[in-house]
Formats: structure tokens, sequence, C-alpha cells
């Protein structure tokens, strides 16, 4: 069965610094990967996709992830956070022909201090 | 920009009385779904609906679960009986096509169960 999993409940980092956090996926196939954004009161943001080809992906809101197959991992990486990123951030993962069936990782909540 | 809209964005019931979740999609989007997330736990698919049927249901999606779109615009979920356990937010989602990862969700609603 597929599941994701997110090791990192939380995560505070300074405004300004690097943030990566971490997902890691598992599934028979290659999968279908996503990252969503969830703003206190906001519904789920898709903040960028993987489907194939470059293992590199770049999202909204200068958000990028890699895709390492070898290791089964996903994350999310951002150079310079701004305080406006504190939000709940999603892994999920979808084998597509199943239309859209999402398996979502725990969330990792980021706070981002002054 | 468009956006998916879900009503109400809260709602208290006692246990066993029925619940309307309701939900507008993207005007042009032809697939819809239910998530739910349980206080503390994963985002999980309930359903998803296409050319006005099902067309995937999860195990949590048992008979007291249904899902009608009444109109052109208007996607909902009832929840028959409600149980203490239903208490989540349900977040409704749609797409454009069927594999592309690219859902929009709405802002959620937050139903509580006494």
């Amino acid at each position: 069965a597929q599941s994701v999993t997110q090791p990192d409940i939380h995560i505070t980092v300074s405004e300004g610094a690097s943030l990566e956090l971490r997902c890691n996926y598992s599934y028979g196939a290659t999968p279908y990967l996503f990252w969503y954004v969830q703003s206190p009161g906001q519904g789920l943001q898709l903040l960028l996709k993987y489907f194939s080809g470059d293992t590199l992906v770049q999202g909204i809101k200068g958000f990028e992830a890699e895709f390492k197959r070898s290791q089964s991992s996903f994350n999310l990486r951002k150079p310079s956070v701004h305080w406006s990123d504190a939000a709940e951030y999603f892994c999920a993962v979808g084998p597509l022909e199943y239309g859209n069936k999402l398996v979502f990782g725990a969330g990792t909540i980021l706070r981002v201090k002054s | 920009e468009p956006e998916v809209t879900q009503t109400p964005s809260h709602q208290v019931t006692q246990m066993g009385q029925e619940v309307i979740l309701r939900c507008v999609p993207i005007s042009n989007h032809l697939y819809f779904y239910w998530y739910r997330q349980i206080l503390g736990q994963k985002v999980e698919f309930l359903v998803s609906f296409y050319n006005n049927e099902i067309s995937e249901k999860s195990e949590i999606f048992d008979d007291q679960f249904s899902v009608e779109r009444p109109d052109g615009s208007n996607f909902t979920l009832k929840i028959r009986s409600t149980k203490l356990e239903d208490s989540a937010m349900y977040f409704c989602a749609s797409s454009e096509l069927e594999a592309t990862g690219e859902l929009f969700f709405g802002e959620g609603s937050r139903l509580t169960v006494l």
C-alpha cells in the first residue's frame, strides 16, 4: 500500500534562513508526487508536482523539490524563508490512473521566527 | 482567480443528525472529490465523482455517506446519521482533468459532532 512519511511534525526556522522539509514515500511504481500548503483558514494549495522528467521541480512562491528515487524521497526546499511561509505543508503521492486518489503525509507545521 | 468554495465553514451538530456539506467546484472542472482530516491526523481520500456518479470511494465512505451534484454548480456530501468520529475538517476539491494531480481544494468545512 502507498504511504507517505513526513518525519518532522514541527519545524522552526529564522526568516531568511534556508528550509528543507522531508518527505519519504512508499509506492510500488513510479509515483506522482505533490507538495501542498495550507495557511491558517485557507484550503490546500498546490505548490508543485512531479510526474516525470527532470527530478528537480520548481513551484510557486520560490519553492522547489527534488525527487530521489534511490532514497524514495521528495524533499521540499526554499533558499530563503519569508514570514508569510509559515503554514502547514503536506506531501502527497498519487497513482493518477485511479482518479486523483491522493495519499497525504501527516503534514509539517512551519514556524518562522523573525 | 477561480476557486472552490465550501459552506458552511463550521457546523456543530448532535450525534445522529443528518448533515449536508456543500461545495461549489470551479466551473469548468469535471472531477470532484471529498477528502477529510480528523484533527491531528492525515488528510484522507473519501470519494471521487465524475459524470454524475461515484468513480471511486474509500473504505471510510460507508452507507452513511452520500454525494450528489443536484444542479450544475453544487456538489454535496451528506452524512445521514452523524457519529462522534465524523468530527473532522472536510475538504472539497475539483480538477479539470483526471490525470494531472492538479486538485484545487476549498477552505474546508469543519464538522463538530457532539
